[in-house]
């Protein structure tokens, strides 16, 4: 089944305790990116990545890092999280050339106290 | 990307169709129209696109005016899983832009 698989799906920690949400999709899909929703403030986009080894800066990308080694996976760190960053995540992919039509995770939900 | 203006929500009873209208005045002529849903707290999901044509697939209708200033989502036959915000999105297909922004959208709640 073709899906955007996102861990964990509940998370809390505390600040300043570096942690990881992991995204792996099994579509072969170029494009991938991390978005955060936030009540009042809808869908940002914190990063993306068009391929391999190619990230950039989303909307709201300070306080985040990712990598893209391989194709299938497309990891968030958050190095020193803060509680302004208690959110609900999702990462979605899609295939090269066809952003438009992404195919999002069932979100990781994060409480950073 | 052009703006969309969407209402904040609408009513549907279930069973009957749920007309979700979207203004998109400032649409330029390569802009495609975009839906997406998204039921509480999951991942938003594509419904449909389209350009100029009507278009229909499994899940609804896309109907767009003449002058593609403005669209219509139609759920033939609302049920109470389609409660959801929907999105309507106006983008270049194929943009080279990696930022697919959503607004506000629209909350649909279905009543039995």
């Amino acid at each position: 089944e073709a899906q955007v698989t996102q861990n964990p799906r509940y998370l809390i920690t505390v600040t300043g305790k570096k942690l990881t949400v992991t995204c792996s999709q099994n579509m072969n899909h170029e494009y991938m990116s991390w978005y955060r929703q936030d009540p009042g403030l809808g869908l940002r986009q914190i990063y993306y990545s068009m391929n391999v080894e190619v990230t950039d800066k989303g909307d709201v990308p300070e306080g985040y890092k990712v990598s893209r080694k391989e194709k299938r996976n497309f990891p968030l760190i958050l190095e020193s999280p803060s509680p302004n960053q208690t959110s609900l995540y999702f990462c979605a992919s899609s295939a090269q050339g066809w952003v438009e039509k992404l195919f999002f995770g069932s979100g990781t939900q994060l409480s950073v106290l | 990307d052009a703006k969309t203006t969407q209402p904040p929500s609408m009513d549907c009873a279930e069973g009957r169709a749920a007309n979700l209208p979207c203004n998109h005045s400032t649409i330029s002529g390569n802009e495609y129209v975009y839906w997406y849903r998204q039921i509480h707290s999951q991942g938003p999901q594509y419904i449909i696109h389209g350009l100029k044509n009507n278009e229909t697939n499994e899940m609804a209708s896309l109907i767009i005016t003449e002058d593609r200033k403005s669209s219509t989502l139609i759920l033939p036959h609302a049920t109470l899983r389609d409660t959801a915000v929907y999105y309507c999105i106006v983008r270049v297909n194929g943009g080279s832009q990696g930022n697919l922004i959503f607004g506000k959208g629209t909350k649909l709640s279905v009543k039995p």
